[in-house]
């Protein structure tokens, strides 16, 4: 398995809404990413996992909220979204080491 | 800090037209480069990276990239383009030596490949 599986693929959520975008993956990788891409922009890092903790947050609001349950998971709590948080948001994963990440498909969210 | 400039937004060429997608980057420290493309709706993938070794690193489907360290380039040529070929091109370098990568990307250059 050579995939970062991403569900769901769309999301489309109220402002008052609470949601979760979830990420697996299968190829004991420790290391696991949110990345949020807006339009026409490059994908910009949200937060870094490193076996299972934590490691980086880029000063991302609360709103959004990771989670690490195991080494195959990752998921992205979201609440009290703004319409300016509609993007896609990309999951990636790599080996340990600047390797290159491998990437999920995304989640398109829309925050109505 | 590190950094990645994509010199050009947009690349129109012909089928079967050699390209360059231009790419520099600075930084303190020894780094990882790669090159991601990303077709519409759909996430990143690998095309290929430079890791250490020789400076020049090829993908599977035709494009090559070299690491010119004076220089702080990496530019991505491929010597003729398919229509499929037709997509976003990211550079994106992180540090070098840590146990996990932070990718820092340029801003994207727009291939696209005319019949």
């Amino acid at each position: 398995d050579t995939e970062v599986t991403q569900t769901p693929k769309h999301l489309v959520m109220g402002m008052t809404n609470k949601k979760s975008l979830k990420c697996e993956q299968h190829m004991g990788h420790r290391a696991m990413y949110w990345y949020k891409q807006k339009a026409k922009k490059p994908p910009e890092l949200m937060f870094v996992y490193s076996y299972e903790k934590l490691s980086i947050n880029e000063s991302v609001p609360s709103r959004f909220s990771p989670e690490c349950p195991n080494s195959s998971l990752l998921n992205l709590h979201l609440h009290a979204l703004q319409p300016e948080d509609s993007a896609l948001y990309l999951c990636a994963s790599s080996l340990e080491g600047s390797y290159g990440y491998t990437f999920g498909s995304g989640t398109r969210l829309t925050v109505v | 800090a590190q950094s990645v400039t994509q010199l050009d937004s947009q690349v129109p060429v012909f089928e079967e037209a050699p390209v360059e997608l231009r790419c520099n980057y600075s930084s303190s420290v020894s780094v990882y480069l790669f090159w991601y493309v990303q077709y519409p709706n759909q996430g990143l993938q690998l095309l290929l990276k430079y890791l250490s070794g020789s400076t020049l690193v090829e993908s599977i489907n035709g494009f090559e990239a070299e690491f010119n360290k004076s220089q702080t380039s990496f530019h991505l040529r491929k010597p003729s383009v398919h229509i499929s070929d037709t997509a976003e091109y990211f550079c994106a370098v992180s540090e070098g030596g840590t146990s996990y990568g932070k990718l820092t990307f340029g801003q994207g250059t727009i291939l696209t490949v005319h019949p």
